[in-house]
């Protein structure tokens, strides 16, 4: 019963090509993130939504399009992938705003040809 | 915006020895301080959390405290484990609603 999961687990693919990552949780959280880990291990936040609504769009290309049709899903989609967009995405959820903690996925691992 | 930097980048222990790593922020406004424990090929999961009026807390091997007025809190991991090594990151949550992570330690727990 994993509580914040994530699809694919991996994902190869070939530049320029355009790939989504899906995210669901099953804690009744009202906000679910987006975080990029490099290569370097730092890991960065991209987005966050709080009740389907945006509230956190950090300094991310374009090519990055979060949508969320529910508070339980966060979907990632990626248009014209660049080799620097290889990295570990994590979705992760959070009961509120508030000071609560945040619960990680799994992650998934793009790879960029 | 908030910076939050880590210190140091690995530490190595023998196994029964104390482990500290350290964090400063810079936006005097961030309240709320978790710890994340990442092992290789796994997502990050919290092990410990404090809030800004909160000094000190504990939970069995592991404690945090924390400095306001300096704006640095830390981690401290008591007869360290194996099991313990992994890379450790420290967090700060800002007036704006998101976590800014430190760079993450590499501990590394010697038999």
């Amino acid at each position: 019963d994993t509580a914040v999961s994530q699809t694919p687990k991996y994902l190869v693919t070939q530049m320029g090509n355009d790939k989504s990552i899906k995210c669901e949780q099953n804690l009744g959280h009202d906000t679910m993130y987006w975080y990029k880990q490099d290569s370097k291990k730092f890991l960065k936040i991209m987005f966050s939504y709080n009740n389907k609504e945006l509230i956190i769009n950090e300094t991310v290309p374009n090519r990055f399009s979060p949508k969320s049709p529910d508070k339980a899903h966060l979907n990632l989609h990626i248009n014209s992938l660049e080799l620097g967009d290889s990295a570990v995405y994590f979705c992760a959820s959070s009961r509120d705003v508030s000071n609560q903690p945040q619960h990680f996925g799994d992650g998934t691992r793009l790879s960029i040809l | 915006g908030e910076n939050v930097e880590q210190h140091p980048s690995t530490l190595s222990v023998q196994e029964g020895d104390s482990a500290v790593i350290k964090c400063t922020y810079s936006d005097s406004a961030s309240n709320y301080f978790p710890w994340y424990k990442q092992e290789l090929g796994k997502r990050p999961q919290l092990i410990i959390d404090i809030r800004s009026n909160v000094g000190e807390k504990k939970d069995q091997r592991i404690a945090v405290t924390l400095n306001k007025t300096a704006k640095h809190f830390s981690l401290h991991i008591t007869e360290t484990q194996p099991e313990d090594s992994a890379v450790y990151f420290c967090a700060a949550r800002t007036g704006f609603q998101k976590l800014v992570f430190g760079t993450g330690t590499r501990l590394l727990v010697s038999p």
